[in-house]
């Protein structure tokens, strides 16, 4: 079964502090895409960053980037500089490349910015 | 960017009645769009796949004469909530791929919250 798993139901991080959020995967395929959503309070998903699977390097995206450990089945998100703003929901999600596309998440992980 | 909307965002409706929840790709074309339904605090449980012209693929547990999509055309899908019922009150969202953007990467509409009195 290919199933993520979110360990840290909740988080919670001073403003402008750096804060990682955990997410592992099983999968038996080799050819995958990896991502992090957000969803606000306003439960608009909103993609935070994307990785493909045989890409080596860590994918970032301004204060956010991955560390993306293919071999431990690891994708953690890192964010730096944290603003209130990033007071959301955050779902790890796989999908298997060359399939219908439909994503596989975990049970999210709620982050809290404090002031 | 690739722009999805739903409608309506919220519906009351009594129980037993039908409500039609559409999903619209507003700037490209979706071959392939996803229902999903999130309960409070919880992950986004995958409900359907969706294909332009052809009949929906529904995920083990969810009941194909309840739930009825259609996929008509390249930008629009529809999700029928049959005889409606409480236990059906949720957050419905839909999400579309752009076959022309990166691959597998899904866009999300802003979902519709059902509430069945």
């Amino acid at each position: 079964a290919q199933t993520v798993t979110q360990s840290q139901p909740e988080m919670s991080v001073q403003e402008a502090e750096t804060v990682t959020l955990s997410c592992t995967y099983d999968t038996s395929e080799s050819n995958y895409y990896l991502f992090w959503y957000k969803q606000p309070p306003s439960r608009q998903m909103i993609l935070v960053i994307r990785q493909e699977a045989y890409k080596q390097q860590n994918a970032t995206e301004n204060r956010f980037s991955v560390n993306f450990q293919k071999a431990a089945k690891s994708f953690s998100l890192k964010i730096s500089d944290s603003q209130l703003g990033d007071t959301a929901m955050y779902f790890c999600a796989f999908v298997v490349g060359g399939s219908q596309g439909n994503l596989i998440f975990g049970k999210g992980t709620k982050l809290s910015v404090k002031p | 960017g690739a722009v999805v909307s739903q409608h309506p965002s919220w519906v009351i409706c009594k129980s037993g009645t039908s409500v039609k929840i559409e999903c619209r790709s507003l700037d490209f074309q979706a071959t392939t769009m996803f229902w999903y339904r999130q309960f409070p605090k919880q992950s986004l449980m995958l409900m359907a796949t969706s294909n332009e012209g052809s009949k929906a693929t529904y995920e083990q547990g969810v009941e194909k004469d309840k739930f009825l999509i259609n996929h008509a055309s390249l930008t629009l899908s529809t999700l029928t909530v049959t005889s409606a019922h409480p236990e059906d009150s949720s957050f419905y969202i839909c999400s579309a791929v752009n076959p022309s953007g990166r691959r597998n990467e899904q866009f999300f509409g802003p979902g519709t919250r059902l509430t069945v009195l």
